[in-house]
């Protein structure tokens, strides 16, 4: 049962458009991160955040950027898309355990 | 930094059982953890052991841990066409669960032949 949610699933978008990633938790988690991953491929911490108005950037450098305004709620926006941004993005929380939301598969042309 | 080693691809046979093998170098590591990941889908973790644990069994899945040799496995018994995904190992010495000190292995592909 899932208990952090991402949206879209799926999204195709040209080059040069803003978009944003929406992640969302219930569980009143303070810590929340986004990940990047290439099919089939390792992750890449690129973000994370340890309550509202925390950011940091994680091990892998993003042209993306962050925002936590709220605890359950930890956007992630790409003013620019870029083919080069095409990939799936994972959202997670941590409590005790790291919980991932299902992602998001970007695709830019 | 701290390093966690996995091999990228196991195939076995429906009904056999399946050992995933991963090793890390973090000394202080306090718990250790395995993630499912099936196609198009987030990371789901399967389970995890402190490391003053040796073992642990939940149903189909046993997990072993050798903290002098810093090897952790995870054994599927009877695998089956479900369990086809990619396996993750993490470590972490921070107690909190916090992800930014979680070192994740590069994953291993299990591939069931029929």
């Amino acid at each position: 049962e899932a208990d952090i949610y991402q949206t879209p699933r799926y999204l195709v978008i040209g080059t040069g458009k803003k978009i944003t990633l929406e992640c969302s938790q219930t569980m009143g988690h303070d810590k929340m991160y986004w990940y990047q991953q290439d099919p089939g491929m390792e992750l890449h911490l690129i973000h994370y955040s340890y309550g509202v108005n925390s950011t940091e950037k994680g091990d892998l450098s993003s042209e993306s950027t962050v925002s936590r305004i709220r605890t359950e709620h930890f956007p992630l926006t790409l003013e620019s898309a870029r083919p080069s941004h095409t990939s799936q993005y994972l959202c997670a929380s941590s409590g005790i355990t790291l919980a991932f939301g299902q992602g998001t598969r970007l695709t830019v042309v | 930094g701290e390093d966690v080693e996995q091999s990228l691809f196991l195939s076995v046979r429906e009904g056999d059982s399946s050992v995933i093998n991963c090793t890390y170098t973090d000394s202080s590591s306090t718990y250790l953890y395995w993630y499912k990941q099936e196609p198009g889908a987030g990371l789901q973790l399967l389970t995890y052991i402190f490391s003053n644990m040796d073992m642990k069994q939940d149903q189909r899945l046993t997990v072993l841990l050798n903290k002098k040799d810093k090897h952790l496995s995870l054994r599927i018994a009877d695998t089956q066409t479900g369990d086809s995904a990619i396996y993750f190992c993490a470590e972490t010495p921070d107690s909190g669960g916090g992800a930014d000190g979680l070192t994740f292995g590069k994953g291993t592909h299990l591939i069931i032949q029929p």
